[in-house]
């Protein structure tokens, strides 16, 4: 079971804006920054967010993140049949010391 | 441009040792951590831990803690993950990825590691 909680699965049309959770606690996400990532099948992940909200150089601005308390979200707007793979978020945990990732949310564009 | 390339496949059986790799370039090798990840078949992503090239300073997940050992060289710009005795529940693929503010930001390409009598 995943520190982080995320759902398993997630999906919309094209064109439709998805919105994907992922929550945790005071000794991660509350205290530390969050960051996402896209994975497809056979693949390394990429960076999508860092830091809770940036985009690295490349990334569309339909991704974006949003932090709030103990909870982070990545919206994905203008959905597109491309953006269908797994997306994780990950944060430091202070009482582990270490990076903590949730369990991965496979989005699905109808 | 950064790239982090990984050593190939590996198939092994129980008990045996195995040393993988990550060669770095595009950037100043010892000036960024470098995280470890696995990922077992059909599974997420798991957070095994980090070392900084710099100094060696190392930080292990308490769930890989004694189970794994990184190392670098700086002469080659090379990352190491290895086991001194491999299990069937080693299978998976590992993945290095340098670590640049608060997320990793390059990934190396993978490398399966397979472990079966």
């Amino acid at each position: 079971q995943s520190v982080l909680t995320q759902p398993p699965s997630a999906s919309g049309t094209p064109g439709q804006r998805v919105t994907i959770s992922c929550s945790g606690g005071s000794s991660n996400i509350g205290s530390n920054s969050v960051s996402w990532y896209q994975q497809f099948p056979g693949t390394a992940p990429k960076l999508l967010i860092y830091t809770n909200n940036q985009r690295p150089s490349g990334v569309p601005d339909r991704f974006s993140g949003s932090k709030s308390g103990t909870s982070a979200s990545l919206a994905i707007s203008g959905l597109r049949s491309e953006d269908e793979a797994d997306y994780y978020c990950a944060a430091w945990d202070v009482s582990l010391n270490g990076c903590v990732f949730g369990g991965g949310t496979k989005l699905t564009v109808l | 441009e950064v790239q982090l390339v990984q050593s190939g496949a590996e198939v092994k059986k129980p008990g045996e040792s195995l040393k993988i790799s990550c060669k770095v370039s595009g950037y100043s090798f010892t000036n960024y951590w470098i995280g470890w990840v696995r990922q077992m078949p059909g599974k997420g992503l798991e957070w095994m831990g980090t070392i900084y090239p710099g100094d060696s300073d190392i930080r292990y997940s308490p769930s890989f803690q004694g189970q794994v050992t990184f190392s670098a060289d700086k002469s080659i710009t090379t990352a190491y993950l290895q086991w001194s005795s491999l299990k069937a529940s080693d299978t998976a693929m590992y993945y290095c990825a340098r670590q640049y503010s608060s997320g990793l930001d390059s990934w190396g390409q993978g490398t399966l590691v397979t472990v079966s009598s």
